[in-house]
């Protein structure tokens, strides 16, 4: 158990809707990180926030935003949903500052668009 | 080309084999080297964290990167079938940019 908790664990929803993913990211890291999973692109980094403000973007779509909040706990929020969204979802959580900043991934939330 | 190829196997060997696994990676500004090991719709828990060219061991896993050839390595000795699993390279830039690149995972099956 790496101590960061992510909900849902399972999602179906439909295309054009919108859902929120939640994590809560380990005791004392103050930097999360949001990545997706998908088979044909493998892992691939979203959005990092340090301690509640945006610190680095990758290749995250205009349909998808993310915040984090004052108790450290990081909200994905995609909307306009289409199938090939469908994807695991994965938040991880590092103390975010120093060369060493290892990060320990939650279990993630698997989002199924139908 | 991408930044970081990794073979996606499947690789399947029988209890008690060395298995190498290999990343090859385009960025000359990685410093930092990692390896996930991720099991069947779990998480990717973090195996081994190394910086920059050399070699570190933990247990039965040795982790080796080459930063001058562009390559790293990770050697799991004696496998187990517990070890049965996608293993996935990641590696990031140094000072304050902690964005992981990954590749996209070798399947590793260990056989009893």
């Amino acid at each position: 158990d790496s101590g960061v908790t992510q909900t849902p664990k399972h999602l179906i929803t439909a295309t054009g809707q919108r859902v929120t993913l939640r994590c809560s990211p380990r005791s004392g890291d103050l930097s999360v990180y949001w990545y997706q999973q998908s088979l044909d692109q493998g892992l691939q980094f979203l959005i990092q926030y340090y301690n509640g403000e945006e610190r680095a973007k990758g290749n995250i779509l205009e349909r998808f935003s993310a915040q984090q909040f004052p108790d450290l706990h990081s909200e994905l929020n995609l909307s306009s949903l289409e199938l090939g969204d469908s994807a695991l979802y994965f938040c991880a959580s590092s103390v975010g500052a120093g060369e060493a900043n290892e990060q320990f991934f939650g279990p993630g939330t698997r989002l199924t668009v139908l | 080309q991408k930044e970081v190829e990794q073979d996606p196997g499947p690789l399947s060997v029988p209890e008690g084999a060395i298995v190498s696994l290999n990343c090859t990676y385009s960025n000359s500004a990685f410093q930092y080297f990692m390896w996930y090991r991720q099991y069947s719709r779990k998480g990717p828990e973090l195996l081994m964290y190394t910086y920059s060219s050399g070699n570190k061991e933990d247990g039965r896993f040795t982790a080796q990167v080459d930063k001058s050839s562009k390559y790293i390595s990770l050697f799991i000795r004696d496998s187990q079938p517990s070890d049965s699993a996608t293993y996935l390279c990641a590696m990031r830039r140094g000072g304050s940019n902690y964005k992981l690149t990954f590749g996209k995972g070798t399947l590793l099956t260990v056989n009893p």
